[in-house]
C-alpha cells in the first residue's frame, strides 16, 4: 500500500539556519504530493503541494520539489523563523484514490 | 473564511460508553474525512466518504465506528462502544468542490478520554 517515510524528529535549529526535512514515499501510479503543518495545539493546515513530477510547490519562504526518479518530496526553507516552530506531515494523495496517506510529522523546534 | 468546525473539543467518557463527534465541514465541499492521532504520533485516516457514503475506511474503522451525514451539514462519527485505546485526538476533515485534489482542510480536533 501507499507509504510516507520522514526523518525522524525532533529537529532543532538556531533562528536563520537552514532547514531540510527529509520525505520519500511509495505509491500507486503518479500521486499528489503535500507538506501539511500542525501549529501546537491547532488540527493541521496545508502548508504546499505539487502534483506531478519537477513541479515546485512553494509557500511562506517553504520550497519541496517532487523528484520521481528518488521517490522523494523533501522540504526546504532557506532561514527559520521561531513562528515556523510546529509538526511539518508529508502526504500523498494516489491517483484514483480519496485517502490522503500522512507520514509519522517531525517536529520542528527553532530557537532564537 | 470558511473552516471546518468540530464540536465536542474536548469529552471525557468511561469504557464502553457510546461517543458521538461532530463535524461542520465547509459547505461546497464534497469529500468528507475522519483521522485520529494518538498523543504526539502519527495522523492515522480511519475513513472516507463521498456522495452519502463510505468511499475507504482503514483497519481501525471496524465495527465499533460508524459515520453519518444525516442533514447534509453535519458529519458524524460514532463510537459505539468506547475502549482505553480510543484515547486520541480526532481530526474531521473536508476538501474537493468537484474532482479531489487531495488539498484538506482540518478542524481544530476533538480530544477523546476513554478512563
Amino acid at each position: 500500500g501507499d507509504s510516507v517515510t520522514q526523518m525522524e524528529g525532533p529537529v532543532t535549529l538556531s533562528e536563520e539556519a537552514f532547514l531540510t526535512i527529509n520525505c520519500t514515499y511509495t505509491a500507486t501510479g503518479y500521486p499528489s504530493l503535500f507538506w501539511y503543518v500542525q501549529y501546537p495545539g491547532e488540527g493541521l493546515q496545508l502548508l504546499l503541494k505539487a502534483t506531478k513530477a519537477d513541479d515546485k510547490g512553494s509557500n511562506k519562504g517553504f520550497e519541496a520539489t517532487y523528484r520521481k526518479e528518488t521517490t522523494s518530496f523533501h522540504l526546504e526553507k532557506g532561514s527559520v523563523q521561531v513562528s515556523d516552530s510546529a509538526v511539518y506531515f508529508c502526504a500523498l494523495l494516489s491517483g484514483g484514490y480519496q485517502k490522503v496517506t500522512f507520514g509519522t510529522g517531525t517536529k520542528l523546534q527553532v530557537i532564537p | 473564511e470558511p473552516e471546518v468546525t468540530q464540536t465536542p473539543s474536548h469529552q471525557v467518557t468511561q469504557m464502553g460508553q457510546e461517543v458521538i463527534l461532530r463535524c461542520v465541514p465547509i459547505s461546497n465541499h464534497l469529500y468528507f474525512y475522519w483521522y485520529r492521532q494518538i498523543l504526539g504520533q502519527k495522523v492515522e485516516f480511519l475513513v472516507s466518504f463521498y456522495n452519502n457514503e463510505i468511499s475507504e475506511k482503514s483497519e481501525i474503522f471496524d465495527d465499533q465506528f460508524s459515520v453519518e451525514r444525516p442533514d447534509g451539514s453535519n458529519f458524524t462519527l460514532k463510537i459505539r462502544s468506547t475502549k482505553l485505546e480510543d484515547s486520541a485526538m480526532y481530526f474531521c476533515a473536508s476538501g474537493g468542490q468537484g474532482r479531489n485534489t487531495g488539498e484538506l482542510f482540518f478542524g481544530e480536533g476533538s480530544r477523546l478520554t476513554v478512563l
